[in-house]
């Protein structure tokens, strides 16, 4: 079975700032990773993902994550936020085979302050 | 639009109503997924569909949920005698399998209220 946990349930941050979502996961196998965001009152958008290959992956909107398998983590990260970023954070994993069904974790709100 | 559709967008119901909610994957997408997103619970698989057979229907949380897939394509998922603790948002997904990666895509979900 496979867990994952978002240390943070809310990360409030200053527009501009840079920010650190955590995520640490669980799993007997190997596995694939995703970040979702979820604007108010909208579905799930993948944010990015790591397969296989480099460790540093880059997405949508500037943001990058990290895949540390001696940790077990995938942070996320962004050098400077805005405004348009508040959301919910979903760090995810699923299996590389099989149903490839997500596991989610519990999601971090962040807030972006003026 | 190519993306995931889903209806209704929002459902209110009797407790101990059936409800169907539906799902529209993107053309071609051989595998399909229904998660709940509730307060209490987070976000949770519920069933896998790959063409029209289910082989992993193991989030289902009671016989009271039921889902089919025709035709490789529209699927519904059915909660028979609503309960208040049904109350969630239900997402669909579907997958894309392309350059040898795996990515889900999601639809707006089916926000469903249990009075």
């Amino acid at each position: 079975a496979q867990s994952v946990t978002q240390l943070d349930s809310q990360v409030p941050v200053f527009e501009e700032a840079p920010v650190e979502l955590r995520c640490n996961y669980s799993s007997s196998v190997s596995v694939y990773l995703f970040w979702y965001v979820q604007y108010p009152n909208q579905g799930l958008q993948l944010l990015l993902k790591y397969l296989s290959g480099s460790t540093l992956v880059k997405g949508i909107n500037g943001f990058e994550a990290e895949f540390n398998k001696s940790q077990t983590s995938f942070h996320l990260r962004k050098p400077s936020v805005h405004i348009s970023d508040t959301a919910e954070y979903f760090c995810a994993v699923s299996d590389i085979q099989g149903a490839q069904k997500l596991v989610f974790g519990q999601g971090t709100r962040l807030t972006i302050n003026p | 639009g190519a993306g995931v559709s889903q209806s209704p967008s929002n459902k209110v119901t009797e407790k101990g109503k059936d409800v169907e909610l539906r799902c529209d994957p993107i053309s071609g997408h051989t595998a399909l997924y229904w998660y709940r997103q509730s307060l209490g619970q987070g976000l949770e698989f519920l069933i896998y569909f790959q063409g029209n057979s289910a082989p992993d229907k193991s989030g289902l949380p009671s016989d009271r949920f039921s889902a089919e897939r025709t035709g490789g394509s529209v699927s519904t998922l059915t909660i028979q005698r609503t309960q208040q603790e049904d109350s969630a948002v239900y997402l669909c997904a579907s997958l894309r399998t392309s350059g040898g990666y795996n990515e889900q895509f999601f639809g707006p979900g089916t926000r469903l209220t249990v009075l």
